[in-house]
């Protein structure tokens, strides 16, 4: 069954502009939440991470906005560059648990 | 300083054949986990392992597929008599044991079944 929940499947989005994926989970016990680039080829790679005593994370162009009575968490990416251009994937684990669930991606293509 | 290593990149299998996918962790991680990502879909989970132990396999299919950690030695995911459906990427993720709790994937075993 699907744990997490995002969307949009894919995006499009001119260069320079924002990025945002949006990711919904229903598990409260999930309190490690990562997205992940991947491109094509590649295996998945670990981009950024938030825990839910924060409701903002920021590392360069990329921030992660965490919602925790929504249960819902995005990602930005400011500054959109076309070598940003890969599949994107949240994920959640619970506490103190190895087992990492995905959302199913999105697409990201940024047009020069 | 090697990340997770699997082989074969690519593996091409007739139908009823045996595929045997390898993933060599990180050194110091002890935790592996086989995720399993179709064409256009996202990462399916499959196993999580230990050494010499199965902690959580509620992912894996119940016929034909196993998965197997050892003490000495990678991490091994077998299919047994391989069906064309079964043709996918196999990523395998790393882990430290206790620690910061993002996996580290290797580049993943491109199957096909034909």
């Amino acid at each position: 069954q699907q744990q997490v929940k995002q969307s949009p499947q894919s995006l499009i989005v001119q260069k320079g502009g924002i990025s945002i994926i949006n990711c919904a989970y229903e598990n409260t016990a999930f309190d490690y939440f990562p997205w992940y680039q991947q491109f094509p080829g590649k295996g998945p790679a670990l981009l950024i991470a938030i825990r839910p005593d924060v409701s903002e994370k920021k590392e360069g162009r990329f921030t992660i906005s965490f919602n925790k009575s929504a249960k819902q968490f995005s990602l930005h990416i400011m500054d959109s560059q076309p070598g940003d251009s890969a599949t994107y994937f949240c994920a959640a684990t619970p506490y103190n648990n190895n087992d990492m669930r995905f959302g199913a991606g999105t697409r990201l293509t940024v047009k020069p | 300083n090697a990340g997770v290593m699997q082989n074969p990149r690519h593996l091409v299998r007739r139908r009823g054949q045996e595929a045997r996918l390898r993933c060599s962790p990180m050194k110091g991680h002890s935790h592996v986990y086989w995720y399993r990502q179709l064409p256009e879909e996202g990462l399916k989970f499959m196993v999580y392992l230990q050494k010499e132990n199965i902690i959580d396999e509620s992912g894996m299919p119940k016929e034909r597929f196993s998965a197997e950690f050892p003490k000495e030695g990678p991490s091994i995911l077998r299919i047994q008599q391989v069906v064309r459906g079964d043709s996918a990427a196999y990523f395998c993720a790393s882990s430290p044991r206790g620690a910061e709790r993002g996996y580290t994937f290797g580049s993943g075993t491109r199957l096909t079944v034909v």
